[in-house]
This record gives C-alpha cells, sequence and structure tokens, in this order.
C-alpha cells in the first residue's frame, strides 16, 4: 500500500531535549516536504526536499533541520526544541513537483 | 506567508445540500489543489486544477479557477454527513517548489 509513515505519532518531551520525527515514503517519490499545521494558520511548509542530497527552507525554517541521505527518507531534527514549536506535524511526498502531495497521519508534538 | 484565504471559515449545512467553498490568493500560481482533512488526521488530495484550466469535476466535485480574480472554488453537490471535515486549498508556485496553504474551511454536514 501506497504510504507516507510518520513517528512517533505523538510525544511530549521538554524544552531543549533533542528530537527527530521520521518520515518515510515507499512510492519513490522525488519530492518530500514538512508542514507544520496550528489552529488559525493552516499549514505552513517548514522545508523540502527536491531529492537526494536537495533540501531548502520552506516558509518556517527557523529551529529546525532536515537531512535527505536516501529518496525514501526526510527526517525532521529539532536540536533544540522549544515551547513555540508545539504543533502538529505533517510529512507529504510527491512524484514530481506539479503532481499533488501524499501526507502522512501526522505527529502530534507538544514541547513543555 | 499564507497564500490562499479560504472563504467561509466555518460552514453548517444539512445534508443533501450542496456545500460551496471559495479560496482567494495573491501571486501567480502553477496549479491550485484541494485537500480534505478528518479531524486530527492527515490531509487527502482531492482535486488539482491547472493554471491554464477553468474548470474540473470529480464526481460530487466541482472546481472552478479563476486566474484573473486570482480565486477557485469547491463545490459538493448533494452533501452527504461524511463529507464533514475540513477543506485546503493550496497553491503551487510557478517555480514548482513550494506548496502554500490557505487556513481551511471547516464543513459540518448534519444528518
Amino acid at each position: 500500500e501506497a504510504q507516507v509513515t510518520q513517528n512517533p505519532r505523538y510525544l511530549i518531551t521538554v524544552t531543549g531535549k533533542k528530537l527527530t520525527v521520521t518520515c518515510s515514503q515507499n512510492m519513490n517519490h522525488e519530492y518530500m516536504s514538512w508542514y507544520r499545521q496550528d489552529p488559525g494558520l493552516g499549514l505552513r511548509q517548514i522545508y523540502y526536499s527536491m531529492n537526494v542530497e536537495v533540501t531548502d527552507k520552506g516558509d518556517v525554517p527557523e529551529g529546525y533541520k532536515v537531512s535527505r541521505k536516501e529518496k525514501r527518507n526526510f527526517p525532521l531534527i529539532l536540536e533544540s526544541p522549544s515551547p513555540n514549536q508545539t504543533s502538529l506535524y505533517f510529512c507529504a511526498s510527491s512524484n514530481r513537483l506539479d503532481q499533488p502531495q501524499h501526507f502522512g497521519d501526522g505527529t502530534r508534538l507538544s514541547i513543555l | 506567508s499564507q497564500q490562499g484565504e479560504e472563504d467561509p471559515q466555518a460552514l453548517s449545512i444539512q445534508e443533501g445540500e450542496n456545500a460551496t467553498m471559495n479560496c482567494s490568493y495573491k501571486t501567480s500560481i502553477n496549479n491550485l489543489q484541494w485537500y480534505r482533512q478528518n479531524s486530527g488526521r492527515g490531509l487527502v488530495h482531492l482535486i488539482l486544477i491547472r493554471s491554464n484550466e477553468r474548470e474540473k469535476h470529480s464526481g460530487r466535485l466541482r472546481v472552478t479557477l479563476d486566474t484573473s480574480k486570482k480565486s477557485s472554488s469547491l463545490l459538493i453537490t448533494a452533501s452527504r454527513a461524511a463529507d464533514t471535515a475540513s477543506y485546503f486549498c493550496a497553491t503551487r508556485n510557478n517555480a514548482g517548489n513550494m506548496l502554500t496553504f490557505g487556513g481551511g474551511t471547516r464543513l459540518m454536514v448534519k444528518p
């Protein structure tokens, strides 16, 4: 089954404790991206990747890092999480830039 | 920055009625996409309309695009309770590297 898998689905942690949210897709998609969703703000793009070893900033990249060492994986790294990064995070992928995105089920992060 | 703005923010209708949601955007686009999100879940793609298209249909969905007004509308005909969800428009820029979402419309269809 074609899917985008995020882990963990839920995480409560404390300020400053590094964390990684993994994202994996099994569709051989080139394009992958991360979004955060906050009430009233819709989804905002954090980072995107157009292929292996090619990443770029989205609208709200501050406080986040990503890597794309393999085509299928696109982890989101919070080196020193802060409470304002409490949010619902989505990973998405697509075959080409002009194609629809396939979304994961989301990761709800709470930073205390 | 938020490219798309949906209108209304919330919509409540009876089963069987039609639901219309509107989206406005600010800059030129490659395509515009509509997504649906059930509470707390990932987004599901509904329909994509390219900048050179004016209307597309998919089942009970009808999407229009007016690039001169920088606006789009999503019509759901003969709505069902299962259509209850949030609906988002998203615009792809001409470079193709960014997909920018609006704030969404929360649709409630009462049985």
